[in-house]
């Protein structure tokens, strides 16, 4: 079975603009759950989708969305872009997203943001 | 305080040794996740433990729900093992809380 898969791996931006994420879950798997990574706070929980609904969301500004399709691809957009959203944006699958599942992790987007 | 406390932030070993990495938590949580994470970013699931102990290979992981404390072990040490290692809780909203990670360098 093919993995996570993210795209694109990498992205640079200026202030201002908005940009769009991509991931590909596990065939079979219909969560996904995306995370931020910084350096300077680490691994944060921005939002899951299940069945193309939000299911549980972060605390992050409403510059952050996201969505599912009914293949349980997702995206996530980050509009008027600034500086600190530079991070790494991971996006993780499983399979029904209960909390005994293991998820499985994509390679990531790295984004810079100048 | 951060809700997911690891310790050490940085480990340094010599091929062969016996490593702890510890992580205590402050919230009511419905599992634990052990995650490894390589240079590039890509992250892999360890472990998942509502309780005991699991084990995998040379790794082992432990959890005390009452103390609200796990351990990861890693048994025989190789310069592969190094990764930075993260603990992550879910917590009774049903996100992941992650803590800081620990740097992990195994030296041959």
């Amino acid at each position: 079975k093919a993995g996570v898969t993210q795209t694109p791996r990498y992205l640079i931006k200026t202030r201002g603009q908005q940009v769009t994420l991509s991931c590909s879950p596990i065939s079979g798997h219909r969560s996904v759950s995306w995370y931020q990574q910084t350096p300077g706070q680490g691994l944060q929980f921005l939002f899951e989708y299940f069945s193309e609904t939000q299911r549980n969301k972060g605390n992050f500004p409403g510059r952050f969305s996201g969505r599912q399709f009914s293949n349980s691809r997702s995206e996530m957009n980050v509009s008027t872009l600034e500086l600190g959203d530079s991070a790494l944006y991971l996006c993780a699958s499983s399979f029904g997203g209960t909390v005994q599942e293991t998820q499985y992790f994509g390679p990531g987007t790295r984004l810079l943001v100048l | 305080k951060n809700e997911v406390e690891q310790s050490p932030q940085n480990l340094t070993a010599q091929e062969g040794e016996f490593i702890t990495i510890n992580c205590s938590y402050s919230v009511g949580i419905s599992a634990l996740h052990w995650l490894q994470q390589h240079p590039g970013g890509g992250i892999v699931s360890l472990f998942m433990l509502s309780s005991g102990k699991k084990k995998h290979g040379r790794l082992i992981a432990t959890i005390n729900i009452q103390e609200k404390h796990s351990s990861l072990h890693i048994t025989a040490s190789h310069p592969r093992d190094s990764a930075v290692y993260i603990c992550a809780v879910r917590g009774n909203t049903d996100k992941l809380i992650f803590g800081t990670g620990t740097r992990l360098q195994v030296f041959p």
